[in-house]
């Protein structure tokens, strides 16, 4: 089955700079890549997500970029803000979806 | 709310006690999910119902019994449940369970097993 690994577990960055999560997986016929956000106290919530055929998708301050031959993908806030601060997981979906273990995101005003 | 419902929230059960844990969706979704998220861990895929044929149990303990009598709710029956099993469940729901995207997840039911 597919493994996905997530890192780092957690990261503090000041206000205003940018947030890098780096997630890889092993199964190559994971065919789409979502990322999601948790706040305290509610359930993940989708934020974005990257599909095998797309190298890289933006929305607003946040990106994700794939690279499928190193079967590696990441997460991009910039201009970082205290409402980021979460936990980020990333995911990976051949038959089902599988997790990492999450990011632990602090920001710092 | 994101359209996903579970109750109760909180829940602090004896091991010999059994409860249930529900889920409700009024998203359409034909597809929903029970996951337990433990600190520090992947979500971990417990029960997978796709038009309420169950397609997934992921080797849970017989301890955790899953019901879905529609396509719109879905219960975690709990009984005789280890300290361990202490976690956050979460419940999610999708268009197909053969799609990998459009999950949308409640905020789970916090146990705690003492």
């Amino acid at each position: 089955g597919e493994n996905v690994e997530q890192h780092p577990s957690t990261l503090s960055v000041q206000e205003g700079d940018s947030a890098v999560i780096k997630c890889t997986y092993s199964d190559s016929a994971s065919n789409y890549f979502p990322w999601y956000k948790q706040e305290l106290g509610k359930g993940p919530q989708l934020i974005i997500d990257i599909r095998s055929n797309v190298g890289e998708k933006k929305d607003q301050r946040i990106a994700v970029t794939l690279n499928k031959t190193a079967k590696h993908f990441s997460l991009h806030i910039t201009e970082t803000q205290p409402e980021d601060s979460a936990v980020y997981f990333c995911a990976a979906h051949d038959y089902k979806l599988s997790f990492g273990a999450g990011t632990t995101v602090t920001v710092r005003a | 709310e994101t359209g996903v419902t579970q109750t109760p929230r909180h829940l602090v059960m004896g091991m010999t006690n059994k409860k249930s844990l529900k889920c409700e969706q009024h998203l359409g979704h034909n597809a929903m999910y029970w996951y337990k998220q433990s600190a520090k861990k992947p979500l971990e895929l417990m029960f997978v119902y796709n038009f309420k044929e169950q397609t997934e149990n992921n080797s849970v303990p017989s301890r955790f019994s899953p019901e879905c009598p529609n396509s719109s709710h879905l219960f975690l029956h709990l009984h005789t449940l280890q300290p361990e099993d202490s976690a956050l469940y979460l419940c999610a729901s999708s268009q197909d369970s053969n799609l990998g995207y459009g999950y949308t997840f409640g905020s789970g039911t916090r146990l705690t097993v003492v």
